[in-house]
């Protein structure tokens, strides 16, 4: 089954780090550009970062440039956003999407609670 | 940063309407633009890509048009799986930004 499954939200302190993974499986993880969207309780979407197939190109929103780094591992295919330095306005749900124009596979998502 | 604003916020409408939902880019993003569906509980999908085609598997009462910053989702004969909230993205340059979404209501 072709699927997107993240993993690694939770509750965490401000000023704390966590790391989220993304499990791809069913296609070629390696043929395509990964990014992270993320979804604050009861706003709007908003992306978060991009990294091409051989990460090469990596690309941040200004809210969280300094702070969050995007990875991937092809032979693991997996995709990872490591976020440092968390506060209240990260919480969200942070999903996970495959390909750079065309975002027709999305993960359920993982909830990221960042309070004291 | 291209700003993507989308009108009305909400909209209120019957099954077999037709409703459009508009969304202007700040700046001329060519056709470098997304619409998804998104329920509550649940992860955005994708309905059109490219301004105006078609994600497989998505009933052809969905459609798209426009091109360089104002663009519209149209949807014919609205069934009842219909009622969600949509947003448009831009992918023309980074942040690949989204409009702010409409929910769309049940009259």
């Amino acid at each position: 089954e072709v699927q997107l499954v993240e993993s690694g939200g939770g509750l965490v302190t401000p000023g704390g780090s966590l790391r989220l993974s993304c499990a791809a499986s069913g296609f070629t993880f390696s043929s395509y550009s990964m990014n992270w969207v993320r979804q604050a309780p009861g706003k709007g979407l908003e992306w978060v970062s991009s990294i091409s197939s051989r990460s090469r190109d990596i690309d941040y929103a200004d809210s969280v440039k300094g702070r969050f780094t995007i990875s991937r591992d092809n032979a693991k295919n997996s995709l990872y956003l490591e976020m440092s330095s968390l506060g209240v306005d990260d919480t969200a749900v942070y999903y996970c999407a495959r390909d750079r124009l065309r975002w027709q596979l999305w993960g359920q998502g993982t909830l990221v609670t960042v309070s004291s | 940063d291209i700003q993507m604003t989308q009108s009305p916020s909400s909209l209120s409408a019957s099954v077999g309407d037709r409703v459009t939902i508009t969304c202007r880019a700040s700046q001329g993003i060519s056709t470098s633009l997304s619409w998804y569906q998104q329920k509550p509980g649940q992860a955005p999908k994708l309905l059109l890509y490219g301004a105006s085609t078609l994600e497989s598997g998505v009933p052809s009462r969905f459609s798209g048009s426009g091109s360089g910053t104002d663009f519209t989702l149209t949807i014919t004969s609205l069934q009842p799986e219909d009622f969600a909230t949509y947003y448009c993205q831009q992918f023309y340059l980074t942040p690949y930004t989204f409009g702010q979404g409409t929910k769309l209501e049940i009259k």
